[in-house]
Formats: structure tokens, C-alpha cells, sequence
């Protein structure tokens, strides 16, 4: 099984549609993150959690919301989704602090189409 | 404003050559950076890092080399293997602190292709 679990894997909505992206890990790490791929973009930050009590805005937090409802549970909600935020969302992982590396670990994605 | 840049979106070599990969950054808190790579359908997978006190990590077929003074990091691959077809990312950190702190700014991606 993977230690970064993301569902759904695909989702197609429309337009006005209340989505919502969930993220699970057995990691045991206290950091969660959310990103976003799009072509010629890269991975865009969207939001972050360092831990269960902790969330903060990435660089491109609108139209977004999270929830950490355990430090293995951050899902990610669109309120009203629109056809601008179709993309690839990653959720990820971390051991960051404590002299580690940061490295993050990635979910496998959720690739999200808005019509 | 993209503090992480990889201009190259895409690179194509053959099988056995050598494999350069460029980034280049603005945020001099920076002290961190990593390379990930992509394949189709799965998530990006840590490769290799390199901290600001270095200028060169070596792991393998996959070097990285950093250039402080010129806010460039570059990734060769010696040699280059089909396999090695993917998307790779560089990323930065600040470990010290700042607004980065704990978190990965991305570069846009480049497209390694080998050939056979």
C-alpha cells in the first residue's frame, strides 16, 4: 500500500460543483501539504499544515479550503469548483524540521477535470 | 513572481551521452534544493539534494552542482538511460527561516527524453 494515499485518483465535475480531495498517510509525519501541477507552471503550493492545529495559505489558496482532521487525514475542498482549477493536485508529506532533509513524499495525484 | 525557474522545458538525449538539467533561483534564504522526478500517472519522487554549505552532491549516475554566487543548480546524468525518460523538478528550501521556511518552491519542470 502507499504510504501517501489520495482519492479520488480522477473526478470529473461541472461548473458550481462542491469537490472535494482527500489525502491519507502512514507515514507518520506531521507535515501535510497541497499542490497543484499545470503545464509550464510546475507544482504550485496551494496550502500546508505543519501540524493538526496548524494551516496556512500556500501561493495560490483561493477557491481553496482545507481540513486536517488527524495528523494522517488533509483534505482539500473546492467550494465551487470552475473549469480554471482542472488540473493534477498532488498531496504531500514531510519530516521537515529536526535537522531532516524536508524531503517531501508525494501522494500519486488527482487529477481533477471542471467543465 | 517565480523564485524557481527552469528554462529548458524540455531536453533530448541519447542513450549513453551525458544529461545537463538547469535551474536557477532568486530567493537568496534558499539553502536547501532538490531534484525530483516524474513519471506519467504517479507522483514526484526525490532523487537527490544538495545543501547551500556544498557545491557538489553525488549519488550514482546523478550529480548535483550549485553555483551561490550565480543562484544556479544544475543536474547531470552520466549515463543517460531510457529509464531515465521523466519530468524533473528542482526545488528550494530555506531551512533558516523566512517566508519559506518548511516549505518546497517548485521550478516549472523539464522534459528528459533519452533515446535508445
Amino acid at each position: 500500500d502507499a504510504d501517501v494515499t489520495q482519492t479520488p485518483r480522477n473526478r470529473i465535475t461541472k461548473t458550481g460543483k462542491r469537490i472535494m480531495l482527500e489525502c491519507s498517510q502512514t507515514k507518520g509525519h506531521d507535515r501535510m501539504y497541497w499542490y497543484r501541477q499545470d503545464p509550464g507552471l510546475g507544482l504550485r503550493l496551494i496550502y500546508y499544515s505543519f501540524d493538526v492545529k496548524d494551516i496556512n495559505k500556500g501561493e495560490i489558496s483561493d477557491g481553496y479550503s482545507v481540513s486536517r482532521q488527524a495528523q494522517a487525514k488533509f483534505s482539500l475542498s473546492l467550494e465551487s469548483a470552475i473549469p480554471n482549477q482542472t488540473a493534477l493536485y498532488f498531496c504531500a508529506t514531510s519530516d521537515f524540521g529536526q535537522g531532516r532533509t524536508g524531503e517531501l513524499f508525494f501522494g500519486e495525484g488527482s487529477r481533477l477535470t471542471v467543465l | 513572481d517565480q523564485q524557481v525557474k527552469q528554462n529548458s522545458p524540455s531536453l533530448s538525449v541519447q542513450e549513453g551521452r551525458i544529461s545537463i538539467l538547469n535551474c536557477d533561483y532568486t530567493n537568496s534564504m534558499f539553502d536547501y534544493f532538490l531534484w525530483y522526478k516524474k513519471y506519467p500517472a504517479e507522483g514526484p519522487t526525490f532523487l537527490i539534494s544538495i545543501s547551500s554549505i556544498k557545491d557538489k552532491n553525488e549519488d550514482g549516475r546523478f550529480t548535483v552542482f550549485l553555483n551561490k554566487s550565480a543562484k544556479h543548480l544544475s543536474l547531470h546524468i552520466v549515463p543517460s538511460q531510457p529509464g531515465d525518460s521523466a519530468v524533473y523538478f528542482c526545488a528550494a528550501s530555506a531551512r533558516a527561516g523566512g517566508t519559506s521556511y518548511g516549505k518546497l518552491t517548485f521550478g516549472q519542470g523539464t522534459i528528459l527524453t533519452v533515446h535508445p
